[in-house]
This record gives C-alpha cells, sequence and structure tokens, in this order.
C-alpha cells in the first residue's frame, strides 16, 4: 500500500527564514503529487499540485515544490516565511489514475514574529 | 460558490451512544469522500462515492460505521454504538468526477467528536 512519510512533524521558524518541508512516498510508479494546508480554525485546502511537466511547481501564497522523481520526494519549500504561514501542512499522493490521496501525518510549522 | 458544508462542527456524546454526521458537498461534485483524522495524523479514507453508488468502503469498520448518500448529493456517516476510540475529526470533501477530476479534494471543516 502507498504511504507518505513528513518527517518534520512540527518545525518553528522566526519570521523572514527560510522553510523546507520534507515528504517522501513509497509507490514507484505514475503518482500525483499535492500539498494541502490548513490555516488555525479553517478547513484543509490546495496549496499547490504536481500532475506532470516541470518538476518544480509554484502555488499560492509564494510556496514551491519540488519533485524529484529519484528521490521519491516533493518536498515544499518557501523562501521567506511570514508569521500568517502558521499552519499544519499536509503531503498528499494519488496514484495514477487512482481518486483517492494517501495523506501524511502533517507538520505543523509555527512562525514566530 | 458555497464550500463544503458539514454539521456539527462539534459534538460530544457518551461511550455507547449514536451519533451522526452530515455533509452537503460543493454543487456538481459527483465524488464525495468522508475521512477520518486523529490528533497529530494525516487524514484517513473511511469512504468515496461517486454518486449514490460507494466505490471504496473498504476502511469503514462496517461493525458500528454506516454511511450513506442517497440522491447523490449530499451524505451521513453515523456511528452506533460510539466507542472511546472514535474520539476525532470526521472530515468530508468533495471532487468533480471522471475526466473531470483534477485530483484536487475540496474540504470541509469537519466535525469533532468527542467520546467519553
Amino acid at each position: 500500500a502507498q504511504s507518505v512519510s513528513q518527517h518534520n512533524h512540527h518545525v518553528i521558524l522566526s519570521e523572514a527564514a527560510s522553510l523546507e518541508l520534507g515528504c517522501n512516498y513509497s509507490y514507484g510508479g505514475t503518482v500525483n503529487l499535492f500539498w494541502y494546508v490548513q490555516y488555525p480554525g479553517q478547513h484543509l485546502q490546495l496549496l499547490l499540485k504536481y500532475f506532470s511537466g516541470d518538476p518544480l511547481v509554484k502555488g499560492i501564497k509564494g510556496f514551491e515544490a519540488e519533485f524529484i522523481k529519484s528521490k521519491f520526494s516533493f518536498n515544499l519549500r518557501k523562501p521567506s516565511v511570514q508569521w500568517s504561514d502558521t499552519a499544519e501542512y499536509f503531503c498528499a499522493v494519488n496514484e495514477g489514475g487512482s481518486y483517492i490521496p494517501t495523506f501524511g501525518r502533517g507538520t505543523s510549522l509555527i512562525v514566530h514574529p | 460558490e458555497a464550500g463544503v458544508v458539514q454539521s456539527p462542527r462539534y459534538k460530544i456524546i457518551e461511550k455507547k451512544q449514536p451519533v451522526a454526521f452530515w455533509c452537503n458537498p460543493i454543487s456538481g461534485h459527483n465524488t464525495l469522500y468522508w475521512y477520518l483524522q486523529n490528533l497529530g495524523q494525516g487524514p484517513e479514507l473511511l469512504i468515496r462515492y461517486e454518486n449514490e453508488e460507494a466505490v471504496d468502503d473498504s476502511q469503514l469498520p462496517k461493525d458500528r460505521f454506516s454511511a450513506e448518500r442517497l440522491k447523490g448529493v449530499d451524505s451521513t456517516l453515523k456511528i452506533q454504538p460510539a466507542e472511546l476510540g472514535d474520539s476525532a475529526v470526521y472530515l468530508c470533501a468533495s471532487s468533480l468526477a471522471g475526466t473531470f477530476n483534477t485530483g484536487e479534494l475540496f474540504f470541509g471543516e469537519g466535525s469533532r467528536l468527542t467520546v467519553l
């Protein structure tokens, strides 16, 4: 069965620091990759997604992620975080042709002003 | 455009009591998901519907959990009887179906259940 690993469970940063959250998955075939974000008191929402093409994907609010097939990774990055980026971040993976994403356990990000 | 609506937002019950959660997906979204999210964990699929048909319910504990999606729109998830370990957030999500499915799920705010 597909598994998704997020190695950083809790990250604390100061504003303007750079961010990188790791995501690795286990499936060896074609995958669709997602990052979702959940701000405090709000619902999960899509941050960015990768289906094919350029492995560097840009999302909302200055976030980007890079798909590295050889490493089975889809790490999330932001060059300079803001206090408003405080949230839970979830990586999710669909096996190609499946409509059921498997989620990682999430990373809690706290950004100090 | 209205998002996915779930109710109740919070529910506290005693063990062995029944509980039900309701979900109204985004209009036009034929695919509906129920996910379970335990504290400190990511969402885990319970059941997926394509219109009114449950197409993936292998993770649904059928001895106490049931779900329905009458008329292919709203859905209800029921637990009877509830156990202490059922305390969690129950998430509903919807998406477009078939070739229109981009893989993006639209989530509701969740229903947080506490079983005492």
